[in-house]
């Protein structure tokens, strides 16, 4: 079946700008986690998403970032006023719980801020 | 504090040389130790979870085992496919509260 999908791949702004990215998570899983990973450093945890319940926003770095699950199914993460250190890559996963079953992961979009 | 050590960070083996990746952790309440895969450009794939010491499993040329302090993951004749880097992380109660290792780089040279 179909995996995990983000999109942009690769999104190349200018510093100050808003960018938008999104997730689309495997049909039918209920939790959807956005990571952020640095060249050199581990997963850094961001913000989850389980059903209908309010998110766990204790990763998000800044009040720049925001993220938002529509129906449950789709995500978009948004970065305003980007900063060069925001570069990174954005991984987006899903898990059919938040138990212990894996996390199912997309290939991420690249995030660079000139 | 919960932590996850993952050692070598980079390992360089001959094609058919069998080694062992480890993967260290300190975490309370341990609810699953997952081994991810992560080729360049691409997300980390799942591999294996293992929840209790003395677990094992195995998926081709691989083999994760768990005690109640580490995790090894074991690459039996390695190929060159088999370069990536290798992540674990350990569940300390639920999966916001995943904690990841730095990974190790693999190299398999034909």
């Amino acid at each position: 079946g179909a995996g995990v999908s983000q999109s942009p791949s690769n999104k190349v702004t200018e510093k100050g700008k808003d960018v938008e990215l999104r997730c689309d998570p495997i049909s039918g899983h209920t939790a959807l986690y956005w990571y952020r990973q640095s060249l050199g450093q581990g997963l850094e945890f961001l913000i989850y998403f389980q059903g209908n319940s309010a998110p766990d926003k204790s990763g998000l770095p800044s009040d720049r970032f925001s993220a938002e699950r529509t129906g449950g199914s789709v995500s978009t993460l948004t970065i305003q006023r980007t900063q060069q250190e925001d570069s990174a890559v954005y991984l987006c996963a899903s898990s059919s719980n938040s138990g212990s079953s894996p996390l199912h992961f997309g290939n991420g979009t690249r995030l660079t801020v000139t | 504090e919960d932590q996850v050590t993952q050692s070598p960070e980079a390992l360089r083996l001959q094609e058919g040389e069998s080694s062992s990746l480890n993967c260290s952790y300190t975490v309370s309440g341990l609810r699953g130790l997952f081994w991810y895969r992560q080729d360049p450009g691409k997300g980390p794939e799942f591999l294996f979870t293992l929840y209790s010491a003395g677990e094992e499993k195995e998926k081709e040329r691989l083999k994760a085992t768990l005690t109640k302090k580490e995790s090894f993951l074991h690459i039996t004749a390695p190929k060159p496919e088999d370069s990536a880097t290798y992540l674990c992380a350990a569940n300390a109660g639920n999966n916001r509260k995943l904690i990841w290792g730095l990974g190790t780089s693999l190299a398999v040279n034909p």
